[in-house]
This record gives C-alpha cells, sequence and structure tokens, in this order.
C-alpha cells in the first residue's frame, strides 16, 4: 500500500517562482491536510480538506493555495515564492477527521523547499 | 481555541530506562482527541498511540503507554524499555470537536537513548 504520496522530495526555488506540491492518497479517506514543519515550532495547518470540493484555512495559510481535485488528491501552491515559505512540507489524510470515532492522521514523506 | 503545550526541548535517557515525554493542552472542548507521533531524523511521521476524552482507560500501544490526566489536562506519553531506535523527535497533536477535527501540534520534545 503506497499510503500517502507527495511529491517532490526536495525543491529549490528562487523568490517569486510558483510551484505546486502534488500529495495523493490511495485510504479513501474524506480529510486531507497540508502542514510545514519549522524548527522548534512543530507541524502548522496550512490548509484543510474535509471532503472532495471544499477546503479551508488552516493555521498560516497566507502565500498558499490548495485544490481538492478529486477524493484522492490534493495540491498546494506557492503562488510567488518567499525566502520564509521555506519549510518542510507534509500533506496527510484521515478517515473522518481526526477523532474519537476518526482515524489518527497518515502521513506523506515530506517535501523540503527552499526558497533563495 | 486549543492549544498544546510540550514544554522538554530535548532529553536524554539511558538504553533500557523508562522516559516520560510531557504534554498539556488547552481546550473548552468535551470531545477531543490526543495524538503522539514519532519522527525520527529519516523525517517521516510515526502514529504511536491514541487517547480520547472519553476513554476511562490510559491507552497502550507495546511499549507506549499514554498517561491521561483529563483534570489537569496532561496527556503524557512513557516509552518503557529504551531503544536506541527510540532516538527522534516526538510529537503531542490535538483534535477537537469544535476545530473540525483538524490536528494541531506542540512544538515537539526531542529524545536521544544513551546506550
Amino acid at each position: 500500500n503506497a499510503g500517502v504520496t507527495q511529491t517532490p522530495k526536495f525543491q529549490v526555488l528562487k523568490t517569486g517562482q510558483s510551484m505546486t506540491l502534488q500529495c495523493a492518497q490511495d485510504m479513501n479517506h474524506n480529510s486531507m491536510y497540508w502542514y510545514r514543519q519549522d524548527p522548534g515550532m512543530g507541524l502548522r495547518l496550512i490548509y484543510y480538506s474535509a471532503s472532495e470540493g471544499t477546503t479551508d484555512k488552516g493555521e498560516v495559510p497566507n502565500g498558499y493555495n490548495v485544490s481538492r481535485l478529486n477524493k484522492r488528491e490534493f495540491s498546494l501552491r506557492l503562488e510567488s515564492a518567499a525566502p520564509s515559505q521555506t519549510s518542510v512540507y507534509f500533506c496527510a489524510s484521515s478517515g473522518r477527521g481526526v477523532g474519537p470515532w476518526g482515524t489518527e492522521a497518515f502521513f506523506g514523506q515530506g517535501t523540503r523547499l527552499t526558497v533563495v | 481555541a486549543q492549544k498544546i503545550t510540550q514544554t522538554q526541548p530535548g532529553m536524554f535517557v539511558q538504553e533500557k530506562e523508562a522516559v516520560t515525554l510531557d504534554c498539556t493542552y488547552d481546550t473548552s472542548d468535551q470531545s477531543y482527541g490526543l495524538f503522539w507521533y514519532k519522527q525520527p531524523s529519516s523525517g517521516e511521521m510515526i502514529f504511536l498511540i491514541y487517547q480520547g476524552s472519553y476513554d476511562e482507560q490510559n491507552a497502550t500501544e507495546g511499549r507506549y503507554s499514554l498517561n491521561f490526566q483529563k483534570a489537569r489536562k496532561s496527556a503524557n506519553l512513557v516509552i518503557s524499555a529504551s531503544q536506541l531506535g527510540d532516538s527522534a523527535m516526538y510529537f503531542c497533536a490535538m483534535s477537537t470537536f469544535s476545530n473540525d477535527y483538524k490536528l494541531s501540534f506542540g512544538a515537539g520534545t526531542t529524545v536521544t537513548v544513551r546506550a
């Protein structure tokens, strides 16, 4: 089972360039997430999608856009990259939100993005 | 709003000993879940253990147990019989009903197991 697959694993961008991080899950999960991880700050939620066709802002959405293309795929786009967006990005999915009657979140391998 | 606090940035533990990682949380919700994840140096996020707010017994998974004290709003992770492979960053996380069960993370604790 592939679980959650995100691409690319590494990326270097110049300030002002754009890129899209791709994420796909094969677990038939409704909920998908994008997080960024910075040293000393844990993981912070960028955007969230509770189901196909819906998206919601998380804690740090500025500078990002998302698309829930279908139930499997949830992409994250940086329209004009800035050095402050240098981070490790994780995509995750879960069965029904994450809660007492939901599944835990399953994570992709992460994308290490550097903006110079 | 909900908040997760992990006050121990780094810890050292001797192999075969037990270690407790602290996690406190803040929420006004009655319905919530508490999770622990492990992140080794390779970077992947590995789910370890889960505790629901309505669960009366502490969760256990192999060498991992969650010491859930609801009144104190704490959900400490206990790793028994530490192994060298337990060296990693550990994150406490919470999901709440009012936040649509989105997962919020603490800053993490780095554990280093010494031989």
